[in-house]
């Protein structure tokens, strides 16, 4: 069964500075890996998809790695900013439906 | 606005009560799937569609709980005889099915069982 954890729970830092999310999976035999954004009530705003192939992904201040593996991903944010304070979900797609794990989530607060 | 919805937004109901959330996904996506997520926790599986044919179910998904997507479109899921424990956010995701089967997700449903 395939799990996913995310560390840290949650994240407080000042505007500014950058900082990495982590994501690991237990099984490796994964189609892609995606990061998700949150915000308090709302639906899921996918922030980057990196495919198995792939080794990485960037978009504007964001960067995701994949190391498939060793089972890991992190997504670093440059230059945070109040703006990007969220809940950040990591899920890999796996299985014949091709279904998304989710971790628990990393929610992060920066403080202007 | 060519995004995934889903109707009603937010569900009060009581305990015992039937209810039935509505999926429209991106015209022309033919998975689709639910979530269920609740509070403090990252989404969990339910449920999958491909076209009309529902092909993967969830241990979650218990004989209270029925999806259906009749033409291969929007998608319904009913949850008989709800329970307190029901409450969470229900989560409606589709995809293209091509390259790298990006999933888009809707701004769920809310629902509380009192």
């Amino acid at each position: 069964k395939q799990e996913v954890t995310q560390i840290p729970a949650a994240l407080s830092v000042p505007e500014g500075e950058n900082l990495v999310l982590n994501c690991s999976f237990t099984d490796s035999a994964i189609y892609n890996l995606q990061w998700f954004r949150q915000d308090p009530g709302k639906g899921l705003t996918s922030l980057l998809l990196i495919q198995s192939s792939q080794r990485e992904q960037t978009s504007g201040r964001l960067n995701a790695s994949l190391d498939k593996s060793s089972g890991r991903s992190t997504l670093y944010i440059a230059a945070s900013q109040p703006g990007d304070s969220a809940t950040y979900l990591c899920a890999v797609s796996s299985g014949s439906a091709r279904q998304l794990t989710f971790g628990s989530g990393t929610q992060l607060t920066v403080l202007p | 606005d060519t995004g995934v919805s889903q109707n009603p937004r937010h569900k009060i109901t009581k305990r015992g009560q039937n209810v039935t959330f509505r999926c429209d996904p991106i015209s022309e996506h033919n998975r689709l799937y639910w979530y269920r997520q609740t509070l403090g926790q990252g989404p969990e599986f339910l449920t999958y569609f491909q076209n009309e044919a529902q092909l993967e179910k969830s241990r979650l998904l218990s004989d209270r709980f029925s999806a259906e997507r009749p033409k291969g479109s929007f998608s319904t899921l009913e949850i008989q005889r709800t329970e307190q424990g029901d409450s969470a956010m229900y989560l409606c995701a589709s995809s293209l099915g091509l390259a790298a089967y990006e999933q888009y997700f809707g701004p769920g449903t809310r629902l509380t069982v009192t």
